[in-house]
């Protein structure tokens, strides 16, 4: 059963870089597609962006401009980077694996709070 | 890119059944899309894979009480039996070359 968990700081002050990193266990980061999505306060879902095991990254056009989402194999471990963060970005952040195009295990989800 | 439009909330009654939709937009109605449960406080839960000829996928664990079908543009989530612990928001979710999209999610309310 492949698991995922984030990890990273709850707290990130306004104009700085949000840093998280996702591990998997159960299984290997070496296949498939691997997401970040993010959920705000009382909102909906909002797909951040993905990555292959190998290959480029494809983003949500209104994130495009601030965020990186890479992946480590040797760690198994894929990771995302938001920057010049302001109180928008306050949300839950899930990572999550794609299996032929849609979402097939979730994080459990941590949340990051953009405040001075 | 295609749009998921669902329904903001249901009701249903403890035991009976409830059929919740996602409407592809036009131009999409042949996509396969995914249904999520987010229960109040956890993070979502994978459920199924709908594809556009009705047959679906349920991930590991799920009951047999969720079930999936398909009409043209909509795909539908069916819930038999209703019990407390479905009191949930449900979310759809497809993909396409370059994005993903989430409808807006259901509220569903147990009576």
């Amino acid at each position: 059963q492949v698991q995922l968990q984030e990890s990273g700081p709850g707290l990130v002050k306004p104009s700085e870089t949000l840093s998280l990193t996702c591990t998997v266990s159960g299984g290997s980061i070496s296949s498939n597609y691997w997401s970040w999505i993010r959920q705000p306060p009382g909102k909906g879902l909002e797909w951040v962006g993905y990555v292959p095991y190998s290959g480029s990254t494809t983003y949500n056009p209104s994130l495009k401009s601030r965020v990186i989402i890479s992946v480590d194999t040797s760690k198994n471990q894929f990771s995302l980077r938001l920057s010049s963060v302001t109180a928008a970005d306050t949300a839950v952040y899930y990572c999550a694996r794609l299996q032929t195009g849609t979402i097939s295990y979730w994080g459990q989800g941590t949340l990051v709070t953009v405040s001075s | 890119q295609p749009v998921l439009t669902q329904s903001s909330s249901a009701s249903a009654s403890l035991g009976s059944s409830v059929k919740l939709t996602c409407t592809l937009s036009s131009g999409h109605s042949s996509y396969i899309i995914a249904w999520h449960q987010q229960q109040p406080g956890k993070a979502p839960r994978y459920l199924m894979k709908i594809e556009g000829n009705g047959s679906y996928n349920r991930g590991s664990g799920v009951p047999d009480r969720f079930s999936g079908s398909s009409s043209g543009a909509d795909r539908y989530l069916t819930i038999s039996n209703l019990q407390s612990e479905d009191e949930a928001d449900y979310y759809c979710e497809t993909w396409d070359s370059d994005t993903q999209v989430f409808g807006g999610g259901t509220s569903l309310t147990v009576l």
